[in-house]
C-alpha cells in the first residue's frame, strides 16, 4: 500500500459527460501528479501540483482540468468525454518538486467512456 | 523528440533465473533514471534509480546499469522469483526539470 488513495476505482460512463476523479497523497506529501495511461500512449504525464499551486503541465487537454486543494488533496476534472479517454488515470504524490523526488502511485481510477 | 522504449515486450524466465530487461532512451540530456514494476490492478512502483555520473547501482536483488555511450539502461533482477511477475518501466527525465518519461513497459512472467 502506497499510501495514496484514489476514488473511485471504476467509472463508466457515456461520450460527451463530465466526470471528476479524487486522490488523496500520503501523509506529509504536498506535490500531485496526474498520470493517463492507456495501451498505445504508454503512462503520460499530465499536471503537476504543489501545495495547492500548478506546477507542471505535461501532455493534458484543454478538456481536461486539475486542482489540488488546501488540505492537498487533488481531483482531476474531466469534460466532454470521448472513447479515446478511456484509459487508467494514477494519481502519485512526493514530498518535494521535481521528478527525483520519489513518486509514490495510488491504485488508480479506469475510466471507461461508451 | 525524446523517446524512451524497451527492446522486448514481454521476458519469460524460470523461476530462479536472472532475468534483464532492457531500456533505450534517445535524449543526451537524460541525467536522471528510475525502474517502476506495476503489478497486476496496481499503480507503478518504484524499484531503483541512477543518476548519469554513475554507470551501476544495486539494490536487493536488482542492479541497473547505464550506459550512456549507446544510451541504454538495464535492470538485472537475480533469483527471479514468481513475485517478479510484473510490467516493467524504464523512466527519464530528460532535460526536464518537471516530470518523467515513461517507456512502453515490458511484461515478465515468472515460470514456477
Amino acid at each position: 500500500d502506497s499510501g495514496v488513495t484514489q476514488t473511485p476505482k471504476h467509472l463508466i460512463t457515456a461520450t460527451g459527460q463530465r466526470v471528476t476523479l479524487r486522490c488523496s497523497p500520503r501523509s506529509g506529501d504536498l506535490s500531485v501528479y496526474w498520470y493517463q495511461q492507456s495501451l498505445d500512449q504508454g503512462l503520460q504525464f499530465l499536471i503537476q501540483y504543489y501545495n495547492g499551486e500548478e506546477r507542471a503541465k505535461g501532455n493534458i487537454l484543454e478538456r481536461f482540468s486539475a486542482q489540488q486543494f488546501p488540505d492537498l488533496h487533488s481531483e482531476l476534472n474531466l469534460s466532454s468525454l470521448e472513447l479515446g479517454d478511456s484509459a487508467l488515470y494514477f494519481c502519485a504524490s512526493s514530498v518535494g518538486v521535481g521528478p527525483t523526488y520519489e513518486q509514490y502511485f495510488g491504485p488508480g481510477t479506469r475510466l471507461t467512456v461508451t | 523528440g525524446e523517446s524512451v522504449g524497451l527492446h522486448l515486450p514481454t521476458l519469460s524466465v524460470q523461476e530462479g533465473d536472472n532475468s534483464i530487461i532492457n531500456c533505450a532512451y534517445s535524449n543526451s540530456a537524460s541525467d536522471y533514471f528510475i525502474w517502476y514494476k506495476q503489478e497486476s490492478g496496481k499503480g507503478p512502483q518504484f524499484i531503483i534509480d541512477i543518476r548519469s555520473n554513475m554507470d551501476k547501482r544495486q539494490g536487493q536483488r536488482v542492479t541497473v546499469l547505464l550506459n550512456k555511450t549507446v544510451k541504454h539502461l538495464s535492470l538485472q533482477i537475480a533469483a527471479t522469483q514468481p513475485g517478479d511477475s510484473a510490467v516493467y518501466f524504464c523512466a527519464e527525465t530528460g532535460g526536464s526539470n518537471y516530470k518523467l518519461t515513461f517507456g512502453k513497459g515490458t511484461l515478465l512472467t515468472v515460470n514456477p
